[in-house]
């Protein structure tokens, strides 16, 4: 079953935009890890924020958790069209052993 | 590193045919995980095993699945018989994991699995 939900389903802005994602999930997490898909490739690790976090940032990424709501965001400033992708969180839950449940995702475009 | 290799990346098979796919996980990783996508369910893991030894198998659909990991370096995932509800991409990830924190996976490529 799906640990995270993901806000919106699908997101479409223009270059240089920012883009906001939103993930949402159910239990107690170790930690919250938002992963970046291109069509037809394999996932790709973007940032791991800890239950003991407020917020991380890597780049043009910001990564906010809030974890009394269970609730975390993905904001990605400054978009290109390269940033075009399916967006997912992933939750490693405590006391779930090592093993990552991902949501359903977000398909950002970004447009020229 | 080359990263998590899979094959084949695309197979297409009729129905009752068994399937293979395989996974060589990077070098020194310790943990590997089998993950299935799908529209309709999107990611689900299937399996993972840690250092060979297979720890969690509760997301294997059912006994048509298995899953096996000879040594470190290589992994496969069989389906016996095919059905057309199995069409779907199979992801390999693998990953070093220390304490109780699961940290970042690296994926393969995946490889799509198509049953006629």
């Amino acid at each position: 079953s799906q640990q995270g939900e993901e806000d919106p389903q699908a997101l479409s802005i223009q270059e240089g935009e920012n883009a906001t994602m939103n993930c949402s999930y159910k239990t107690s997490i170790n930690n919250l890890q938002w992963y970046r898909q291109n069509s037809g490739r394999g996932l790709v690790h973007l940032i791991l924020i800890r239950s003991n976090e407020r917020e991380k940032h890597s780049g043009r990424l910001r990564v906010t958790l809030d974890t009394s709501k269970k609730s975390s965001s993905l904001l990605i400033t400054a978009s290109r069209a390269a940033d075009t992708a399916s967006y997912f969180c992933a939750t490693d839950a405590w006391g779930g052993g090592n093993k990552l449940t991902f949501g359903t995702g977000t398909q950002l475009k970004v447009e020229l | 590193d080359a990263g998590v290799i899979q094959s084949p990346r695309h197979e297409v098979t009729e129905m009752g045919q068994e399937v293979t796919l395989r996974c060589k996980p990077i070098s020194g990783h310790d943990y590997l995980f089998w993950y299935r996508q799908t529209m309709m369910r999107g990611l689900e893991l299937l399996i993972y095993f840690n250092n060979n030894v297979p720890i969690d198998d509760s997301g294997m659909p059912e006994d048509r699945f298995s899953a096996k990991m000879p040594n470190a370096s290589f992994s496969t995932l069989k389906i016996q018989p095919s059905e057309p509800r199995d069409s779907a991409v199979y992801f390999c990830a693998s990953s070093v994991i220390a304490g109780v924190d699961t940290g970042e996976l690296f994926f393969g490529e995946g490889s799509r699995l198509t049953v006629l």
